[in-house]
């Protein structure tokens, strides 16, 4: 069964818009970590945002934060105010504290184009 | 602060030759991952190592694929004799293994086998 879901295989947004990517996820842990990274074309992977599962509130980092819904097992990544340079491919990913021990799930990722 | 160090680059080679690749993790994180990147299966967990031992290699493809950590800062991904199914994008991160245990990436090896 897939782990990580990521719907969305590709997105547009306009140039200093918001733009939500979508994250589900599947676990019967009940402590577990969820990360988003960036790839661009450079081929690097970049962390952007942590959250953790006992965490209350989204997180947030600069321009991105986490709209994390617990119930609904959905972690999306949202990008304020978008940039040319935002334009890259996004992971998310899971970190199960018991069941995977330390090992990163990830989902195949959205590739995010912004517009000018 | 140096990141995690990978190397080489790039890698070409044919089929039937030895390849290893090289890992310097951050100095002062304690676990190292290997990871390998493809259009068909996504990114895919090869071993991990915490504290110099391997913990789990359930991902590792077979044989031909060994990896060693002899110290905290080196570690080896070797492919012996490589196939050209191993062409990949192959990435080492490490972390501390404490607080949020977020994982750091280097910039991968992208090994091509003819």
């Amino acid at each position: 069964a897939q782990k990580i879901t990521q719907t969305q295989p590709g997105m547009f947004v306009q140039e200093k818009e918001a733009v939500t990517l979508d994250c589900t996820y599947d676990t019967s842990d009940q402590s577990y970590g969820l990360f988003w990274y960036k790839q661009p074309s450079s081929g690097e992977m970049i962390f952007l945002i942590y959250q953790g599962s006992y965490d209350e509130q989204n997180a947030t980092e600069g321009r991105y934060s986490l709209n994390f819904q617990k119930a609904r097992k959905s972690a999306n990544l949202v990008i304020s105010a978008s940039q040319l340079g935002d334009s890259a491919m996004y992971f998310c990913a899971m970190r199960e504290w018991y069941n995977q021990g330390g090992k990163l799930i990830f989902g195949q990722g959205t590739e995010l184009s912004v517009k000018p | 602060d140096a990141g995690v160090i990978q190397s080489p680059r790039h890698e070409v080679t044919e089929m039937g030759q030895e390849v290893t690749l090289r890992c310097k993790p951050i100095s002062g994180h304690n676990s190292l991952f290997w990871y390998r990147q493809t259009m068909m299966r996504g990114l895919e967990l090869l071993i991990y190592f915490n504290n110099n031992v391997p913990i789990d290699d359930s991902g590792m493809p077979e044989d031909r694929f060994s990896a060693k950590m002899p110290n905290a800062s080196f570690s080896t991904l070797k492919i012996q004799p490589s196939e050209p199914r191993d062409s990949a994008v192959y990435f080492c991160a490490s972390t501390t293994g404490t607080g949020t245990d977020t994982q750091y990436f280097g910039p991968g090896t992208r090994l091509t086998v003819l």
